[in-house]
């Protein structure tokens, strides 16, 4: 069955711009999860939907926001982007919620830098 | 705050060795442990896992050790090959809360022919 799909999976924006990036999570599956990956911090927890409801929230500002839609898949939103904000950006789906029990399956990421 | 740390940014084994990858975690509430494998540009992949139940746990060549009293935990390759070159992350999930990983920096695994 298909993987994860992240798209796009290289993006370039200007300072003070907004994006957004979408997930299409491994078919049947209902939990998405992003995460930010930057060198000097690892992989950092955004926010995790489920069923269009975001359960869970990482220590990020307001400036990310998410979504989920009826067929599962997420976007996630950067608004008025800061150089900072450079980095892979990834999303995980789960049969549900519950990472002990599911575990999680990543996409490939896509690759935000902000100039 | 870095709740789940990797010391060693990178690590060199040659192959047939072991190879030895290190992670110390700070939060007590973390019960669930995993490590991830990354190749550039790919998404990371789950490896192995452990329960906070255990102190061992065993898959084909892979390995990870659980010392609660220390809050450490490390994963065992052996015997070492090429193909498992990558960045390796180290993950904890906390008993109660939300779902979420808490990962470490990465260590980045060379193995030499």
């Amino acid at each position: 069955k298909a993987g994860v799909t992240q798209t796009p999976r290289y993006l370039i924006k200007t300072r003070g711009q907004q994006v957004t990036l979408s997930c299409s999570p491994i078919s049947g599956h209902r939990s998405v999860s992003w995460y930010q990956q930057t060198p000097g911090q690892g992989l950092q927890f955004l926010f995790e939907y489920f069923s269009e409801t975001q359960r869970n929230k990482g220590n990020f500002p307001g400036r990310f926001s998410g979504r989920q839609f009826s067929n599962s898949r997420s976007e996630m939103n950067v608004s008025t982007l800061e150089l900072g904000d450079s980095a892979l950006y990834l999303c995980a789906s789960s049969l549900t919620t519950g990472i002990k029990v599911y575990g999680y399956t990543f996409g490939s990421g896509t690759r935000l830098t902000v100039v | 705050d870095q709740q789940v740390k990797q010391n060693s940014p990178s690590l060199s084994v040659q192959e047939g060795r072991i190879s030895i990858l290190n992670c110390d975690y700070t939060n007590s509430m973390f019960d669930y442990f995993l490590w991830y494998k990354k190749y550039p540009a790919e998404g990371p992949t789950f490896l192995i896992s452990i329960s906070s139940i255990k102190d061992k746990n065993e898959d084909g060549r892979f390995t990870v050790f659980l010392n609660k009293s220390a809050k450490h935990l490390s994963l065992h390759i052996v015997p070492s090959q090429p193909g498992d070159s990558a960045v390796y992350f180290c993950a904890a999930s906390a008993r109660t809360g939300a779902n979420n990983l808490f990962f470490g920096t990465g260590t980045r695994l060379t193995v030499i022919p």
